[in-house]
């Protein structure tokens, strides 16, 4: 089936510095979502990009969607001890036995070194 | 954003018993959603639930093992059918929010159930 790959599994930072993490589809996708779950917590939703080359801002969040609308990332600059859980990426895609459903990323576990 | 409820929070349970879990929304919804998340997993849709029709599992999820139910549009129902430890994992619902376009398919998620099989 259609997946969603996304990097890297786990990221540890000092507080300070920035993170990015990436989604990689192997088809089109309508478009990608990203979501942040909290430690304990359940998902919550961030942002939604669906134009090839999007690029959205929330504050110290950068999401990027490319060209080809195949890949996504998310860039935290200045990371924060509240940045903390795990960050996944959600595709939709066009056609095939995925059609119109979120396929989720594996999810980037972000822990903060204060 | 939909306000949505789900319960048990958290329940433990006996290999080869059923538990029914509840998902509540505060508005009318067309689509809702149900996902499993094994520990230190991402989330795996189990199933949409339609109003006024059966639920479409996703492969691997079967209609005996996750009987859905859907009676209205505030509200649904996962049972998890004669469980066994691999069902351990936390049970999430989710609501599609269309938007003001109609076609934003963002999904909003409840506090999900973390179920615990001995």
């Amino acid at each position: 089936g259609q997946q969603v790959m996304q990097i890297p599994q786990y990221q540890h930072v000092q507080e300070g510095e920035d993170f990015t993490t990436y989604c990689n589809s192997s088809t089109t996708l309508s478009n990608i979502q990203w979501y942040k779950q909290r430690p304990g917590g359940h998902p919550v939703f961030l942002i939604q990009l669906v134009k090839s080359g999007e690029v959205k801002k929330q504050k110290r969040l950068t999401f990027q969607f490319g060209e080809a609308k195949k890949n996504s990332s998310l860039h935290i600059t200045a990371t924060q001890t509240t940045d903390v859980g795990t960050y996944f990426c959600a595709g939709v895609f066009l056609g095939g036995t995925s059609y119109g459903k979120l396929t989720f990323g594996q999810g980037t576990i972000l822990t903060v070194h204060p | 954003s939909a306000v949505i409820s789900q319960k048990p929070s958290r329940d433990i349970c006996q290999r080869g018993t059923s538990l029914t879990i509840q998902c509540q929304v505060d508005s009318q919804v067309t689509m809702m959603f149900w996902y499993r998340q094994q520990p230190g997993q991402s989330l795996t849709l189990i199933a949409t639930a339609n109003q006024g029709s059966e639920a479409t599992y996703e492969s691997g999820f079967v209609i005996d093992k996750f009987p859905i139910s859907r009676p209205n549009l505030t509200f649904s129902t996962l049972t998890v059918s004669n469980m066994s430890p691999e069902d351990s994992s936390i049970y999430l619902c989710s609501v599609e929010d269309r938007g003001q376009g109609g076609n934003t398919d963002t999904q909003y998620f409840g506090p999900g159930t973390r179920l615990t099989v001995l």
